[in-house]
């Protein structure tokens, strides 16, 4: 089965640009889906499709996808920012089934 | 306001069944695909079922298969979560979410309830 890969943990400053990688095989090829989750909250959709960002979603946060990994970038990190971060795919090769990557903690310096 | 509430969690002996409720609330229910998605204590995120707009099609992860239903009445703008043979790794906070693009299964989840927990224990 598909399995997405993302690092446990990223820490950036302030002010920089934070990075978290969503890896898997081609995954260049199928659409992927950010979430930014609070503690005790319920996961916000950040970015769909790779890309695009809903109403209400500060430009800071862009997304990319290419061969093997999926990118959501983080630009001008804020304290606020600090949370866990997950990219979630489509696998249609069998029954339609949804797939989390194991998620990512920012830690904001 | 457009929201999904959930209820119906508590505490469950191992074995036993329990079944998960999520309310909606102003956006046209019956025009949207389903979805649970679980969150055992300090873990992350899982799908656990979805089920189509007008309940046609549902799907269920392996680790849940067999034992869990989901099911939607539209009438009530309500969807439903049946799980039997409930195992202490089931415990998690239990979300309900919307497709983002309705009726197609694709696309991420843009509406989230805000959880039900559910505690599997002897």
């Amino acid at each position: 089965s598909y399995v997405l890969a993302q690092p446990p943990s990223v820490s950036v400053a302030p002010g920089q640009t934070a990075r978290i990688t969503c890896g898997g095989n081609n995954i260049g090829r199928k659409p992927v889906h950010w979430y930014q989750q609070k503690p005790g909250q319920a996961p916000v959709m950040l970015v769909y499709d790779d890309s695009s960002r809903p109403s209400g979603i500060p430009v800071r946060f862009s997304g990319s996808n290419s061969a093997n990994t999926a990118t959501l970038t983080i630009s001008r990190v804020e304290a606020a920012d600090e949370a866990d971060y997950y990219c979630q795919v489509w696998d249609k090769s069998g029954d339609f089934d949804v797939l989390f990557g194991g998620g990512t903690k920012l830690t904001v310096l | 306001q457009v929201q999904l509430v959930e209820s119906g969690g508590g505490v469950v002996q191992p074995g036993r069944s329990l079944r998960l409720s999520c309310a909606a609330s102003d956006f046209e229910f019956s025009d949207y695909n389903l979805y649970w998605v679980r969150q055992a204590p300090g873990k992350g995120l899982e799908w656990v079922a979805l089920i189509l707009y007008d309940g046609s099609k549902k799907n269920y992860a392996g680790s849940v298969k067999g034992r869990f239903t989901i099911s939607r009445d539209n009438s009530k703008n309500m969807v439903f979560l049946e799980m039997n043979g409930l195992r202490p790794e089931d415990t998690a906070v239990y979300f309900c979410a919307r497709g983002f693009y309705q009726t197609s299964l694709s696309g991420a989840f843009d509406l989230w309830g805000k959880g039900t927990m559910v505690t599997v224990s002897s």
